[in-house]
C-alpha cells in the first residue's frame, strides 16, 4: 500500500522528556512536512524538508527538531523545551503543491 | 491580518441544500488553492484544488477562485450528513513549496 505512515498513534510524554514521532512515506515524494493542530484550530507548520539532508523551520519550530537522512523518513523530536506539547501532530508529503497527510499522532503530557 | 482567513462556524445547513464555504487570503501572488476535508479526530484529505480564476466542478463539489478579490470558495450541492466535517482552505506560498492553512470552517448537515 502506498501512503504515509505515522507512529505511534498515541504518545505520552513525561515532563523533561524528549519524544520522537515517526513519519515514513513510500510515495517517492521529495518534500515532507510536520504540522501541529490544536483543538478547533487550523494547521501550523513546524518544519519542512524539500530534499534529503535539508530542512527549514516553519512558523512554530521552537522546541522541536527534525532530521531528513532518507527520502522516505522525516522524524520529529519534541524536546523538553516545548512547554506545551499536547496536540495532534500531522506529517505530510507533497507532489508539487499538493500535500497528502498521514493519520496523525496524538501527543499528551503525563 | 491572517494570511488565510475562514469563518470558523459552525455552519449549519439542511440536508439537500447547498453549503457555501468561503476563504480569503492576503498574498496576491499565491497561485495554488486547495480545500481539505477533516472529519473529527482524523487527518485532512484533499477534495479540491484550483489554480485559475473561475469555477472548477467535481461531482457535488465546486471550487470558485477570484484572484482579483483574493477569495476562494467551496460549494457543496445536495449536502449529505456525511459532509459534516471541518473544511480547511490552504494557499501556496510562492517561491517555497509550502502551504498556509486557514483555521477551518466546521460544517454540520442536518437531516
Amino acid at each position: 500500500d502506498g501512503g504515509i505512515t505515522q507512529s505511534p498513534k498515541y504518545l505520552f510524554r513525561k515532563e523533561g522528556q524528549n519524544v520522537t514521532l515517526s513519519c515514513e512515506q513510500n510515495l517517492n515524494h521529495d518534500a515532507m512536512y510536520w504540522y501541529r493542530q490544536d483543538p478547533g484550530q487550523g494547521l501550523r507548520l513546524i518544519y519542512y524538508s524539500q530534499i534529503v539532508n535539508d530542512f527549514q523551520k516553519g512558523d512554530i519550530a521552537e522546541g522541536y527538531s527534525v532530521s531528513r537522512e532518507k527520502k522516505e523518513s522525516f522524524p520529529l523530536t519534541v524536546t523538553s523545551a516545548q512547554k506545551n506539547p499536547t496536540a495532534f501532530y500531522l506529517c505530510a508529503s507533497s507532489f508539487g503543491n499538493i500535500q497528502y497527510f498521514g493519520a496523525g499522532t496524538r501527543l499528551s503530557v503525563l | 491580518q491572517k494570511e488565510v482567513e475562514q469563518n470558523s462556524g459552525p455552519l449549519s445547513v439542511p440536508e439537500g441544500a447547498i453549503a457555501s464555504l468561503n476563504c480569503t487570503y492576503s498574498d496576491r501572488v499565491s497561485q495554488s488553492f486547495f480545500w481539505y476535508r477533516q472529519y473529527s479526530g482524523k487527518s485532512p484529505e484533499l477534495i479540491m484544488s484550483i489554480y485559475s480564476n473561475g469555477d472548477k466542478e467535481d461531482g457535488r463539489f465546486t471550487a470558485q477562485l477570484n484572484k482579483a478579490s483574493q477569495y476562494v470558495s467551496l460549494l457543496i450541492r445536495d449536502s449529505q450528513p456525511s459532509d459534516s466535517a471541518t473544511y480547511l482552505c490552504a494557499v501556496n506560498v510562492k517561491g517555497a513549496q509550502k502551504l498556509v492553512f486557514g483555521q477551518g470552517t466546521r460544517l454540520t448537515i442536518n437531516p
